[in-house]
C-alpha cells in the first residue's frame, strides 16, 4: 500500500507570493491533517479535512487555507508569504472516521523556503 | 503557552545502554499520548502510544510510562541502537485521540556506537 505522498518536496518562494502544496493520502483514508514544523515551535496543527469539509482548525492566520477533493486528496494554500512561513509542511492521513488522530500516517513533507 | 513540553533538546547515549526521553504536559484533558520518531527528510513515524487508563505500555525495545498525577510520560529504549538516532516527538490528544495532536518540540537522540 502506497504511503502518504506530498508534492512538491522542496519549494522556494519570495515574500508576498502565494504557494499551493498538495497531499495524496493513503488509499481509503478520508481524513487529512496538515502540520507546520519549525525549529522553534515544533509541529503545530494547521487544519483537518474529512469528506471535503474542514473539521478542525489550528491557531493560524487566515492566509493559511486548505481544501479537500472528492478523492480525498488535499491542498493547502498560503497567501502573501512571509519569511516566518519558511517551514516543513507535513500532511497526515487517517482512516475512515472523523477525529482518528491517534491513527495518523505522515507524509515526507514539503520544505518551503521564503526569501 | 506550551501544553506539551520536551525539555531536553538533545540526548546522547552509548549503544546498548538505556535511552530515556521525557515529556510533560499541562492540559488535564489529554488522555492519549503518542511518541513519534523522525529521521531527516522523512515524515514522523508512529512508535508507541498509551492511553490514560494505563501507566505502562511495552512494544519490543520501547516502553512508555505515564504518571498522570505528575502529568509526565517517558519513553525508554532498551537496548539503544545506532539506528535509533532520530528526533523523537511526544504528542497528546484528548477524548481518546479525537482531538488534534499537540506536539512537543522534540528531542534529538544520538546513539553512539
Amino acid at each position: 500500500k502506497a504511503g502518504v505522498t506530498q508534492t512538491p518536496r522542496y519549494l522556494i518562494k519570495t515574500r508576498g507570493q502565494q504557494v499551493t502544496l498538495s497531499c495524496s493520502p493513503i488509499s481509503g483514508h478520508r481524513s487529512v491533517s496538515w502540520y507546520q514544523q519549525t525549529p522553534g515551535q515544533g509541529l503545530q496543527f494547521l487544519f483537518e479535512y474529512f469528506s471535503e469539509t474542514q473539521r478542525n482548525k489550528g491557531n493560524f492566520p487566515g492566509r493559511f487555507s486548505g481544501r479537500q477533493f472528492s478523492n480525498s486528496r488535499s491542498e493547502m494554500n498560503v497567501s502573501t508569504l512571509e519569511l516566518g512561513d519558511s517551514a516543513l509542511y507535513l500532511c497526515a492521513s487517517s482512516k475512515n472516521r472523523q477525529g482518528s488522530y491517534n491513527e495518523q500516517f505522515f507524509g515526507p513533507g514539503t520544505r518551503l523556503t521564503v526569501l | 503557552d506550551q501544553q506539551v513540553k520536551q525539555n531536553s533538546p538533545s540526548l546522547s547515549v552509548q549503544e546498548g545502554r538505556i535511552s530515556i526521553l521525557n515529556c510533560d504536559y499541562t492540559n488535564s484533558m489529554f488522555d492519549y499520548f503518542l511518541w513519534y520518531k523522525k529521521y531527516p527528510a522523512e515524515g514522523p513515524t508512529f512508535l508507541i502510544s498509551i492511553s490514560s487508563i494505563k501507566d505502562k505500555n511495552e512494544d519490543g525495545r520501547f516502553t512508555v510510562f505515564l504518571n498522570k498525577s505528575a502529568k509526565h510520560l517517558s519513553l525508554h529504549i532498551v537496548p539503544s541502537q545506532p539506528g535509533d538516532s532520530a528526533v523523537y516527538f511526544c504528542a497528546a490528544s484528548a477524548y481518546s485521540g479525537n482531538t488534534p495532536l499537540v506536539f512537543g518540540k522534540g528531542t534529538r537522540l544520538s546513539v553512539i556506537a
